[in-house]
């Protein structure tokens, strides 16, 4: 059972524009979801994160709009550079524990 | 301070043949989590030790297995290796006890199996 559905797949964004991944949950349990990215290679990297007591988290051009009510939630990346250019992997846990449950991946290319 | 470091970084072994692979958390850390990427299956959870103790445990078979010592640094075991084993294993650190325990990911040990 998929309890973190994330889409799209892949996103391909110009540079300079905005990309927006988007996940869903079914968990209402869930009360933290980070987002992490991912080289080739590398492992996952730790991008922000919001509890479902607030609405909004900006961390520089890094952006996680939170909808209690609709169990989702969405990154947005401004100015998107070549440089973002990565997997990005959305999350859940409960009790803001360690036992992360995670979205299936978006891949996203930044073109010049 | 350093990150997660994993040994070994990559690891051919055969069918039936088990493995052992190694996590050292950042320093400070007391949580190491272990999880799983496919291709097919995405990042899954395996389990979560603190304190040398398990916490937390996915659904994977028994043929999965973990240990944690009194330094933190953590172990997992996989026996009777399959072919579907053949994965990225990911090792996660976390300051347990400080809520919401962020977690730190180690580059990854991958595994063939052949």
């Amino acid at each position: 059972q998929q309890q973190v559905k994330q889409s799209p797949q892949s996103l391909i964004v110009q540079k300079g524009g905005i990309s927006i991944i988007n996940c869903a949950y079914e968990n209402t349990a869930f009360d933290y979801f980070p987002w992490y990215q991912q080289f080739p290679g590398k492992g996952p990297a730790l991008l922000i994160a919001i509890r479902p007591d607030v609405s909004e988290k900006k961390e520089g051009r890094f952006t996680i709009s939170f909808n209690k009510s609709a169990k989702q939630f969405s990154l947005h990346i401004m100015d998107s550079q070549p440089g973002d250019s990565a997997t990005y992997l959305c999350a859940a846990s409960t009790g803001g524990g360690n036992k992360l449950t995670f979205g299936t991946g978006t891949q996203l290319k930044v073109e010049l | 301070k350093a990150g997660v470091t994993q040994t070994p970084r990559y690891l051919i072994k055969t069918r039936g043949q088990q493995v052992t692979l190694s996590c050292s958390p950042i320093s400070g850390h007391r949580s190491v989590s272990w999880y799983q990427q496919t291709p097919g299956q995405g990042l899954q959870f395996l389990f979560e030790y603190f304190s040398e103790t398990q916490r937390n445990k996915g659904n994977f078979p028994g043929r999965f297995s973990g240990r944690q010592f009194s330094n933190s640094r953590s172990e997992m075991n996989v026996s009777t290796l399959e072919l579907g084993d053949s994965a990225l294993y990911l090792c996660a650190s976390s300051l347990a006890g400080q809520f919401p325990y962020e977690q730190y990911f180690g580059p990854g040990t991958r595994l063939t199996v052949t």
